[in-house]
């Protein structure tokens, strides 16, 4: 299956940490990554994580993968106001062309 | 700017009627892709090609033709305009693992 899920909305206040999470169904997936949508815009890639990893750090971004569970989370350290946004979860499957199947998205709002 | 470009932002048309999306890439990648994305934000891939030749075309109704006349330009054309067709339409590019996505095309069918 490729069924990729989030919950839908998450509230924080500014300066607390953001943990967005994300399970998948397929065990095959390559890569998993984390893309952001602010409103009227496109996506855009945040972050990604091979699938023989289980951590990766970037700045306030912490991404934390189970794949023993298939599941993904993304940590946002000292939030800002600016990360409001959606974030959507995505994982592809190798082996040629990409496929990359994303997840419902979550709706973070930063409250100042 | 290198990057995913598409026109129009906007598309308001009225039901049967045809349209064209167009999306162009300097970024030189080989892959380029359709994705829709409904009133809930739910994305889900439509179709893509690489080097011009069409890869992935996820039962989306015939109405809908891609065309990709060269590796950096992929156009989406739309026949006989239904309701359901009202969404924001993504392309995106990718050499690789990566996919970098156009700004949208927003299409309001009345």
């Amino acid at each position: 299956g490729e069924d990729v899920e989030q919950s839908l909305f998450l509230s924080v206040r500014e300066g607390d940490s953001s943990v967005i999470n994300c399970t998948y169904t397929d065990s095959s997936s390559t890569y998993l990554y984390w893309y952001k949508q602010e409103p009227g815009a496109g996506l855009q890639l945040l972050t990604y994580i091979f699938s023989n990893m289980d951590m990766k750090q970037d700045q306030r971004l912490t991404v934390l993968l189970n794949k023993k569970d298939k599941h993904l989370s993304l940590r946002i350290a000292d939030t800002q106001t600016g990360d409001s946004a959606i974030y959507f979860c995505a994982e592809s499957i190798g082996g040629g062309y990409q496929k990359v199947t994303f997840g419902t998205g979550t709706k973070l709002q930063v409250i100042p | 700017d290198t990057a995913v470009s598409q026109t129009p932002k906007y598309l308001v048309t009225q039901m049967g009627n045809d349209k064209s999306i167009k999306c162009e890439q300097n970024l030189g990648h080989d892959t380029m892709y359709w994705y829709k994305q409904d009133s809930k934000k739910f994305l889900k891939i439509m179709f893509s090609y690489n080097n011009k030749e069409l890869i992935i075309n996820e039962t989306v109704p015939n109405r809908f033709s891609p065309k990709s006349p060269d590796k950096a330009h992929l156009n989406l054309h739309i026949n006989s305009l239904e309701l359901g067709d009202s969404a924001v339409y993504f392309c995106a590019s990718s050499q690789g693992t990566l996919l970098f996505f156009g700004p949208g095309t927003r299409l309001t069918v009345l």
